[in-house]
């Protein structure tokens, strides 16, 4: 069975700290994303990668750094977190053709920034 | 980039009927629409997509049309039932680019008993 793991369900932190996002997939997946998900706003791309070393930026990167180091894991980094980062932060893993096949989704970390 | 319009926002329909969620694009190169489901408190789920090559697309229950003249496809669920009650996204994108999964807002239907 498909698996896509974030490390932490819940985070709080303080504004300026240094937050780390795991995800780790079992798949051997080439492709992972990072979307942020708002209400209201729908799911939004943050980062995503298509090997390892490799990353592209999505829709709205700013405050945002990433890491693959790995095939199977792939780490949203904030480097000084601020309260409009307070979000549910989805990872998802996928293959074949970048962004033509389906999307398989973790549990979701719910980040609060205070 | 690619933009994408979902509507309604909400849809409350009674069990057995049917419900239609409509989304636009912007960017004529997107030949990639996929339609997820998210169950409250869960992770999303993929329940159909299609591909540009193709006008529609159905499984039991489900369906996707697309107009590529107009930009706009839609999922339509036939004898609906409580355990459709969810949030559905849209999503496109072109396959091959750079730009990633676009996704509509998403629209919270209810299932009415």
């Amino acid at each position: 069975d498909v698996k896509v793991t974030q490390s932490s369900r819940y985070l709080v932190k303080r504004t300026g700290e240094k937050v780390f996002l795991e995800c780790v997939q079992d798949m051997d997946h080439e492709n992972m994303f990072w979307y942020r998900q708002d209400p209201g706003l729908g799911l939004r791309l943050i980062y995503f990668s298509y090997d390892v070393k490799m990353k592209e930026k999505g829709d709205i990167p700013e405050g945002y750094s990433v890491s693959r180091e790995k095939k199977e894991r792939f780490s949203l980094i904030l480097e000084s977190a601020s309260t409009n980062q307070t979000s549910m932060y989805l990872c998802a893993s996928g293959v074949g053709q970048i962004n033509t096949g389906e999307l398989f989704f973790g549990e979701g970390s719910r980040l609060t920034v205070l | 980039g690619e933009n994408v319009e979902q509507h309604p926002s909400t849809l409350s329909v009674q069990e057995g009927d049917s419900a239609v969620i409509k989304c636009t694009y912007s960017d004529s190169a997107s030949n990639y629409f996929p339609w997820y489901k998210q169950e409250l408190g869960k992770r999303p789920q993929l329940i159909i997509d299609i591909r540009s090559n193709v006008g529609e697309k159905k499984d039991q229950r489900i369906a996707v049309t697309l107009n590529k003249t107009a930009k706009h496809f839609s999922l339509h669920i036939t004898e609906t039932h409580p355990e459709d009650s969810a949030v559905y996204f849209c999503a496109a994108s072109m396959g091959g680019g750079a730009d990633g999964l676009t996704f509509g807002k998403g629209t919270h239907l209810i299932i009415q008993p």
